[in-house]
């Protein structure tokens, strides 16, 4: 179990470009979430998969937004048109949610900053 | 709606005092609660844990919290601070018949005087 990774761990881009975060979720975890923090504030909420299904959506999630899980492993979040607003901590999270265990394990985030 | 309050956004105690982070939630069906910290510019570790079952409960690093029905509270204490434990404490909360979501409180910055 080597845990929850996210690559890259920081993200400079300027405005109008696309970006894409991974996530690797821990083995066999069939949930896994994405959440978005704000200096000083508590993460929010994005999405979140079961295996490969994506089952909610925030209304955080406008549509320059996607995120993707193929095949119930990683999972990939892309920002397209990339605005100053979005520079944020992108966390990810899994959890063993079939096994009746409702915790999540977050990763390191990565930090996306927008010129 | 579903909430969770954290009252204090900084607390400081001094090396060896109690530490009492609070927290309170709202949520018309029973909850699960957690406790994370996060240390700066990394991610968030599950410090403890609330589903069914004893009330008290206890996780890492010597912190318990105790969940009191009564009073929609879940506060988070350890018996004595040590400098390792000044970081950002949030409390979060599922619905247990929703989808996992976590929800979160806004945070509190605890501070560790020497």
């Amino acid at each position: 179990d080597t845990g929850v990774s996210q690559n890259p761990r920081h993200k400079i881009t300027k405005r109008g470009q696309n970006v894409t975060f991974r996530c690797d979720p821990i083995s066999e975890h069939n949930r896994l979430y994405w959440y978005r923090q704000t200096l000083g504030q508590g993460p929010e909420f994005l999405t979140y998969f079961q295996n490969e299904a994506q089952l909610e959506k925030s209304r955080l999630l406008s549509d320059r937004f996607s995120a993707e899980r193929p095949k119930g492993s990683f999972s990939t979040l892309e920002i397209q048109r990339t605005e100053q607003g979005d520079s944020a901590m992108y966390l990810c999270a899994s959890s063993p949610w079939d096994r009746g265990m409702y915790e999540q394990y977050f990763g390191p985030g990565t930090r996306l900053t927008v010129t | 709606a579903q909430s969770v309050t954290q009252l204090g956004s900084h607390v400081s105690v001094s090396e060896g005092a109690l530490v009492l982070l609070r927290c309170n939630y709202s949520s018309s069906v029973p909850p699960y609660l957690f406790w994370y910290v996060q240390y700066p510019n990394q991610g968030l570790q599950l410090l403890l844990k609330y589903t069914t079952g004893a009330t008290l409960v206890k996780g890492i690093n010597g912190f318990e919290a105790e969940f009191k029905k009564s009073e929609t509270s879940f506060h988070l204490t350890k018996p004595s601070a040590h400098m390792s434990d000044a970081a950002e404490y949030f409390c979060a909360v599922i619905k247990s018949n929703q989808g996992g979501k976590l929800i979160f409180g806004q945070g509190t910055e605890l501070s560790v005087k020497p």
